[in-house]
């Protein structure tokens, strides 16, 4: 079946600095992927929407500049939280829905997810 | 304003019993509707999806009933084993050309007791 990989699983890192999550689809190509951040105890929150070889879209409130999505290819996109602070420690999912033809109704698969952590 | 609701976050069952776990939504441009199972540390899995031309769809021990007049759904499982202890999440979209992101409920925790 469809396999979405994200990199890495846990990541702690200072405060001020950048972390770059990965997100590949490993058996399909993925023109467009999705970022969703979860809080303790809440739902999964859309961030934005990766495109392929376009700009992504980012939803109300996600600050674009601090959250740099970059969908290079068309099995690989890339999240880089910038100068982070704990109150960016989350989980972050990235998922992709493997292409059916058409109007496509195939779930969206997703990855292992990043635990944040910024001290 | 949440367009898919689980109003319960938790509910416990005996193994062997049924579980049934319920979703509302408000969006009536919603006609796809899937449930994830997710453990802990760990993205969801896909677990069962209904499309809006159907009320029922079953994979095993897994079952979702779909009440469009009600804007409600529900996922069945039995008979309920320890290992599906996990938070289930219940999520919609409109039927698309596949670029439309999933709206997720806050999730549902499932403990089976043995």
């Amino acid at each position: 079946g469809a396999v979405v990989s994200q990199h890495p699983s846990r990541v702690i890192c200072k405060s001020g600095t950048s972390v770059k999550i990965e997100c590949r689809s490993l058996d399909f190509q993925a023109t467009t992927m999705f970022w969703y951040r979860q809080f303790p105890k809440q739902s999964l929150m859309l961030m934005a929407t990766s495109n392929e070889g376009s700009k992504a879209t980012y939803e109300q409130g996600v600050e674009k500049d601090k959250f740099l999505i970059n969908h290079a290819s068309l099995t690989l996109s890339t999240l880089t939280v910038t100068s982070a602070h704990p109150e960016d420690s989350s989980f972050y999912i990235c998922s992709a829905r493997a292409p059916a033809g058409g109007l496509d109704n195939s779930p969206l698969h997703f990855g292992n997810g990043t635990r944040l952590t910024v001290t | 304003d949440q367009q898919v609701k689980q109003n319960s976050p938790s509910l416990s069952v005996q193994e062997g019993r049924i579980s049934i776990l319920n979703c509302d939504y408000t969006n009536s441009m919603f006609d796809y509707f899937l449930w994830y199972k997710k453990y802990p540390a760990e993205g969801p899995t896909f677990l069962i999806s209904i499309s809006s031309i159907k009320d029922k769809n079953e994979d095993g021990r897994f079952t979702v009933f779909l009440n469009k007049s009600a804007k409600h759904l529900s996922l069945h499982i039995v008979p309920s084993q320890p290992g599906d202890s996990a938070v289930y999440f219940c999520a919609a979209r409109p039927s698309d050309s596949g670029n439309t992101p999933l709206v997720f409920g806050k999730g549902t925790r499932l403990s089976v007791i043995a």
